[in-house]
């Protein structure tokens, strides 16, 4: 069955810096991948689309890749700041049901 | 401002108590989505229907879930009866899907549910 893999444990990095968070996924192909942001005792708020088609994509200070060769989506926020501080989840289609799927997100945390 | 409102946000039932939760999605959305978040499980999808239609419902515990779009502005999952083990926050989001293609799903405050 399809699998969608984040990395667990949270990432800390210092203001200013780039952060990079990965999302691998198994044993489907997903037309399109799409990532979001989840605040403590919030729902989850769309950020970026990418689909199959697109290797990059660009909003702000955010970055999305999309690897199908590799499958793996790579999200980069650049110039992080305190805000930045979430949980964010990777989140492609579920082939068979038709339905957005989501990993367990990673955890950013970002020191001034 | 458009957003997806949920109620209630907060729910405390005894086990065997009937738990019904309440959507409104965005008007014009043509998709609404069920989600269970727990700290073990993460996001887990329960349901979700297409123009008030069940697309899939197959997350769900079937013998006490049930999830129904009485009109376009109401969607609501109910769980009868209520055990330990449902204690989670239920949320319910909303898209507009064309054609094939993805959406963008936005979603409630959530319903945090207490099962004692």
């Amino acid at each position: 069955s399809q699998k969608i893999e984040q990395n667990s444990e949270a990432l800390n990095i210092q203001e200013g810096k780039t952060a990079t968070l990965t999302c691998n996924y198994t044993n489907y192909s997903p037309a399109y991948l799409q990532w979001y942001r989840q605040d403590p005792g919030r729902g989850p708020v769309f950020l970026l689309l990418i689909r199959e088609n697109e290797k990059e994509k660009r909003k702000e200070r955010l970055k999305v890749t999309f690897d199908t060769t590799l499958k793996q989506s790579l999200f980069h926020i650049t110039a992080s700041q305190p805000a930045d501080s979430a949980t964010y989840l990777c989140a492609p289609p579920d082939t068979g049901r038709r339905a957005l799927t989501f990993g367990s997100g990673t955890r950013l945390q970002v020191q001034p | 401002d458009a957003r997806v409102t949920q109620t209630p946000r907060h729910k405390v039932t005894e086990m065997g108590q009937e738990v019904t939760m309440r959507c409104q999605p965005i008007l014009g959305h043509n998709t609404v989505f069920w989600y269970r978040q727990t700290m073990m499980q993460g996001l887990e999808l329960l349901a979700y229907f297409r123009n008030r239609a069940p697309l899939d419902d197959s997350g769900m515990p079937k013998d006490r879930f049930s999830a129904e779009m009485p009109d376009a502005t109401l969607a609501t999952l109910k769980i009868q009866p209520s055990e330990p083990r449902d204690s989670a926050v239920y949320f319910c989001a909303s898209g507009l899907v064309l054609g094939t293609g993805g959406t963008e799903a936005f979603f409630g405050q959530g319903t945090r549910l207490t099962v004692v």
